[in-house]
């Protein structure tokens, strides 16, 4: 058990370019979160899979990001066309459910950090 | 809808003191209760979770938080604070209505000084 990696850690894009990220869960893991936090937040939901499956957005979540897991285990999270409220830490978790509704610990990557110029 | 609030964004204790972090919860349905640490550049690290059991809940590096729902509140505390406990620390909430997602506070940092 590696923990959840994430890649890459530090990002900077010019505002309008596209930027992918990366993020490997816990091998076993059947659950992964996208969350967003910003200075002197809390984290922000994003989205979540559950195993390939991509089963709830958040309304905040603007038609210019986009998540996959393709093959239930890893996970990118595309923002296209970058704009500078989009600099953020985005972090990635990835937790074990064993009930379809349950309260499952998550743990987290030590995340990206995107700044948009 | 629910929701978490920490009151403080930055407390300061000198080593040795106790450490209590404030969290309370406004929830109409049972809650699951969470506290994280974050440590500078890393990510996220449960510290304990309260899931309907034994009230006080005892967690890592020492830390522990009692379930009070009569207060609708979960504070962390630890006895006696070292230089090593400096970060940040995030209470969250989950239930049914959020469709067991994390709700989070806004954080506090806690400063330890010599």
């Amino acid at each position: 058990d590696t923990g959840v990696s994430q890649d890459p850690r530090h990002k900077i894009t010019k505002r309008g370019q596209n930027v992918t990220f990366r993020c490997d869960p816990i091998s076993e893991h059947n659950r992964l979160y996208w969350y967003r936090q910003t200075l002197g937040q809390g984290p922000e939901f994003l989205t979540y899979f559950q195993n390939e499956a991509q089963l709830e957005k958040s309304r905040l979540l603007s038609d210019r990001f986009s998540a996959e897991r393709p093959k239930g285990s890893f996970s990118t999270l595309e923002i296209q066309r970058t704009e500078q409220g989009d600099s953020a830490m985005y972090l990635c978790a990835s937790s074990l459910s064993l009930a379809p509704r349950s309260t499952d610990t998550q743990y987290f990557g030590p995340g990206t950090r995107l700044t948009v110029l | 809808a629910q929701s978490v609030t920490q009151l403080g964004s930055h407390v300061s204790v000198s080593e040795g003191a106790l450490v209590l972090l404030r969290c309370n919860y406004s929830s109409s349905v049972p809650p699951y209760l969470f506290w994280y640490v974050q440590y500078p550049n890393q990510g996220l690290q449960l510290l304990l979770k309260y899931t309907s059991a034994a009230t006080l809940v005892k967690g890592i590096n020492g830390f522990e938080a009692e379930f009070k729902k009569s207060e609708t509140s979960f504070h962390l505390t630890k006895p006696s604070a070292h230089m090593s406990d400096a970060a940040e620390y995030f209470c969250a909430v989950s239930t049914m209505d959020s469709n067991y997602q994390l709700i989070w506070g806004a954080g506090t940092k806690l400063i330890i000084k010599p």
